[in-house]
């Protein structure tokens, strides 16, 4: 069983950027594949970026790309997703995800989340 | 971009039968999966592959995807089961969240 933890709540001010971090353990990199989701106060799930294995590479939704940047340190086994120009629209909750790698395959690991507060 | 579109809310009686529906052009043509979310809590995956269940999701919870309409069904809907539901799926190399449904039991 994957489990995910995150780092902790943060408060930016706008301009600034965040980096969120997700640990994990209980699985191999070549067997799964991570992403993240942010969930605005009382809105839906909206999914940021994330690794595609197919093509090995990193993909974006279209609104966030050239805003975040997702790496990871294999020796901690840590993922970061940094989300910078921070502006008030961005307070959420971050999670991140894990998927199988094959096709259909769904989020089946989260995070608890953490909550990114922007405000001046 | 890809939509998905589903109801902002369902409600059901305990013990009957809750269908949440999720549309998207020619959405058959892809894979579907559903979460659940729970006040305050992580989503939970609960159907994956237009019909799979991971393993400990209930087998009340069940899933189908034809035309441009993929649907949620719980049978037997218990008080547990009120919370918010989202459709995914995958479109040019995106993934695709539901605007969400939340489900009341009355």
């Amino acid at each position: 069983q994957v489990q995910l933890v995150q780092s902790g709540a943060e408060v930016k001010k706008p301009g600034a950027s965040v980096k969120v971090s997700c640990k994990f353990s209980g699985y191999t990199l070549i067997e799964l594949s991570m992403h993240w989701v942010r969930q605005a106060p009382g809105k839906g799930l909206e999914w940021m970026v994330g690794f595609d294995p197919e093509d090995d590479d990193t993909i974006y939704a279209q609104k966030f790309r050239g805003r975040v940047t997702i790496t990871e340190d294999t020796s901690t086994y840590t993922s970061y997703m940094e989300l910078s120009s921070l502006r008030s629209e961005d307070t959420a909750m971050y999670f991140c995800a894990m998927r199988g790698n094959y096709k259909g395959a769904g989020f089946d690991s989260w995070g608890q989340g953490t909550l990114v507060t922007v405000s001046s | 971009s890809y939509d998905l579109t589903q109801p902002p809310s369902v409600s059901v009686s305990p013990g009957q039968t809750a269908t949440i529906t999720c549309s998207g052009d020619k959405l058959g043509n892809k894979y579907v999966c559903w979460y659940q979310q729970k006040p305050g809590q992580s989503p939970v995956l609960i159907i994956f592959q237009d019909n799979k269940r991971p393993s400990g999701i209930p087998e009340r919870f069940s899933g189908s995807n034809s035309g441009n309409t993929a649907t949620l069904t719980i049978s037997g809907t218990q008080a547990v089961d009120e919370a918010d539901y989202y459709c995914q799926a995958w479109d040019s190399s995106t993934w695709v969240f539901g605007g969400g449904t939340k489900l009341t039991v009355l």
